[in-house]
């Protein structure tokens, strides 16, 4: 089955610096990327997705970019804040499959 | 409004005992999933219903059988529980690949 690899499984950024996620496939029918947010007890919420034919999508602090050629795709958070501290999933379906396949995650911890 | 909610949010259990869970939408999603979330916070897709139909059994054990009464609703029944059972169980919908919500989640421990 498709693997997704997501890393890296921590990162630790002091509040305003940047971060930046990235997670790699190896199916090329693979065509909607969504990335998720886990806050502690809660269930994961849809941030920002982007489908096979666009590049870079960006919804304020957040934008992902998609590499079709190299296959991968990363998550970027500019000026982060205590707030953005949760675990991220990466996600991806295949073309014609509503499944989702998820990485494993990385827990993103902003320090104030 | 809650869009996907699930219950209960916990649940405590024997060994050997019956279980279910409920999830309803009010999204007007067609399809509906189950996931599961192991102690490393993996998750992975259990089954999915489309308009009341199974479409992804993903190799769980028959004790797990997900019952969709209509296609607002994705029950699942554990039978027989076991240790390794213990979890997180998401419910989640969509339209296609679009508009994916998950539920808050029901932690099931067994004991």
């Amino acid at each position: 089955g498709e693997n997704v690899e997501q890393h890296p499984s921590t990162l630790s950024v002091q509040e305003g610096d940047s971060a930046v996620i990235k997670c790699t496939y190896s199916d090329s029918a693979s065509n909607y990327f969504p990335w998720y947010k886990q806050e502690l007890g809660k269930g994961p919420q849809l941030i920002i997705d982007i489908r096979s034919n666009v590049g870079e999508k960006k919804d304020q602090r957040i934008a992902v970019t998609l590499n079709k050629t190299a296959k991968h795709f990363s998550l970027h958070i500019t000026e982060t804040q205590p707030e953005d501290s949760a675990v991220y999933f990466c996600a991806l379906t295949q073309g014609g499959s509503e499944k989702l396949v998820f990485g494993k995650g990385t827990k993103l911890t902003v320090n104030p | 409004d809650t869009a996907v909610s699930q219950t209960p949010k916990y649940l405590v259990t024997q060994m050997g005992n019956d279980k279910s869970i409920k999830c309803e939408q009010n999204l007007g999603h067609d399809t509906m999933y189950w996931y599961k979330q192991d102690s490393k916070k993996f998750l992975k897709i259990m089954f999915s219903y489309n308009n009341k139909e199974l479409i992804i059994n993903e190799t769980v054990p028959n004790r797990f059988s997900p019952k969709s009464p209509d296609k607002a609703h994705l029950n699942l029944h554990i039978n027989s529980l076991e240790l390794g059972d213990s979890a997180v169980y998401f419910c989640a919908s969509s339209q296609g690949t679009w508009g994916y919500t998950f539920g808050s989640g029901t932690r099931l421990t067994v004991v």
